[in-house]
């Protein structure tokens, strides 16, 4: 069965302080893996799209990694307004259907 | 400009009742999502309409019913509510139909009592 597991639930971070998100998956053709962010009271905003193992993209302090089980979202020396729950989703085969894992709250303190 | 926007944004009402959700996105996209997201955070996809075409239907009770009148609307009628459908529901777009970079209205919040 498809399915996307990420650790920890949940995280607390001094500011300045570096950590990373895990994301494993078990998907038959991975198609897509996404991060998406999701601020309490509102809907996901999308971050990235990972394609293939050994992919990075990055976005201010943010990093995503794929490898072929599993996605890291490295914060580097992130701010109290990176506080918020980073979902991680695959795209299922036949590509219709996107699968979100649980996220990981993540709170970073000044 | 708000890119996804949903009608009610809070709805209460008691078992048995009859409600409907409004969806409308003004991107251009051709794809339309319905999520339900429910107290531990699982985002799970119920329905997905291309070009007025249903193309994802979960399993999800025949009670809701989707309706999609042209490619910028998506609504949800949920018939008898049941206190487990207690629920935030999102509605969300993207340009295609394999369902890449999606984007999320800011959901309604249902609570059944």
């Amino acid at each position: 069965e498809d399915q996307v597991t990420q650790s920890p639930e949940a995280l607390r971070l001094q500011e300045g302080e570096s950590s990373s998100l895990n994301c494993s998956y078990t998907v038959s053709g991975l198609r897509g893996l996404f991060w998406y962010r999701q601020d309490p009271g509102k809907g996901p905003e999308f971050l990235f799209t990972l394609y293939s193992a050994g992919e990075e993209k990055e976005k201010e302090r943010l990093k995503a990694t794929l490898t072929k089980k599993e996605s890291f979202l490295h914060i580097t020396a992130p701010k109290p307004e990176d506080s918020a729950t980073y979902l991680c989703a695959v795209q299922a085969p036949g590509g219709f259907k996107t699968i979100f894992g649980a996220g990981t709250r993540l709170f970073v303190k000044a | 400009d708000t890119a996804v926007s949903q009608t009610p944004k809070y709805l209460v009402t008691q078992m048995g009742n009859d409600k409907s959700i409004k969806c409308e996105q003004n991107l251009g996209h051709d794809t339309m999502y319905w999520y339900k997201q429910d107290s531990k955070k699982f985002l799970k996809i119920m329905f997905s309409y291309n070009n007025k075409e249903l193309i994802i239907n979960e399993t999800v009770p025949n009670r809701f019913s989707p309706k999609s009148p042209d490619k910028a609307h998506l609504n949800l009628h949920i018939n008898s509510l049941e206190l487990g459908d207690s629920a935030v529901y999102f509605c969300a777009s993207s340009q295609g139909r394999t369902a890449y970079e999606q984007y999320f209205g800011p959901g309604t919040r249902l609570t059944v009592t």
